[in-house]
């Protein structure tokens, strides 16, 4: 059964510190990989989507790596700050066009 | 990036009701649309894909004949709960792929839609 793991569940943080978020999948053999963020009582954006030929993926203060092999991904927030607080949701893909399967989030809480 | 619209955002209805639900890719078309389900502090659980012109996709589990999915066109999928029960209450959410080149693996998710059975 194709799964996907993401701990911790939740995760509180100063402002200011560089944190990792991590996500792991049973089935190694997967198309991409994406990251989304979901405010609560809001939809997802997505933050960065990896596929599976590359090892990485940055924008801003955010590094996705990704390593097939050991069936993981992490997601680096480099200096947070207060309005990074939200659910951070991993998903993959397996085939082109296919469905998501996603993760059961990490709730992030960002104090001032 | 593309734009998914849910109307409506919140519902509360009485039990044994149907509510329906719309999604619309406002500035793209969207050939197949995804209806997500997500119960408080869990992941989504993707309940059927929809496609354009053609019968929905269900999930494993997911009854077909009470989460009624039309996609008419192009740009609207509706999710209909047929004789809703508290149960049902949940957040649902849809996603549309953008099909244009360059985009086929994006997905963009709509706001959600809130539905509370009395």
């Amino acid at each position: 059964k194709q799964e996907v793991t993401q701990i911790p569940a939740a995760l509180s943080v100063p402002e200011g510190e560089n944190l990792v978020l991590n996500c792991s999948f049973t089935d190694s053999a997967i198309y991409n990989l994406q990251w989304f963020r979901q405010d609560p009582g809001k939809g997802l954006t997505s933050l960065l989507l990896i596929q599976s030929s590359q090892r990485e993926q940055t924008s801003g203060r955010l590094n996705a790596s990704l390593d097939k092999s050991s069936g993981r991904s992490t997601l680096y927030i480099a200096a947070s700050q207060p309005g990074d607080s939200a659910t951070y949701l991993c998903a993959v893909m397996y085939n082109q066009g296919g469905k998501l399967i996603f993760g059961q989030g990490t709730e992030l809480s960002v104090k001032p | 990036g593309a734009v998914v619209s849910q109307h409506p955002s919140r519902v509360i209805c009485k039990s044994g009701t149907s509510v329906k639900i719309e999604c619309r890719s406002l500035d793209f078309q969207a050939t197949t649309m995804f209806w997500y389900r997500q119960f408080p502090k869990q992941s989504l659980m993707l309940m059927a894909t929809s496609n354009e012109g053609s019968k929905a996709t269900y999930e494993q589990g997911v009854e077909k004949d009470k989460f009624l999915i039309n996609h008419a066109s192009l740009t609207l999928s509706t999710l209909t709960v047929t004789s809703a029960h508290p149960e049902d209450s949940s957040f649902y959410i849809c996603s549309a792929r953008d099909y244009r080149v360059g985009n086929r693996e994006t997905q963009y998710f709509g706001p959600g839609t809130r539905l509370l059975v009395l």
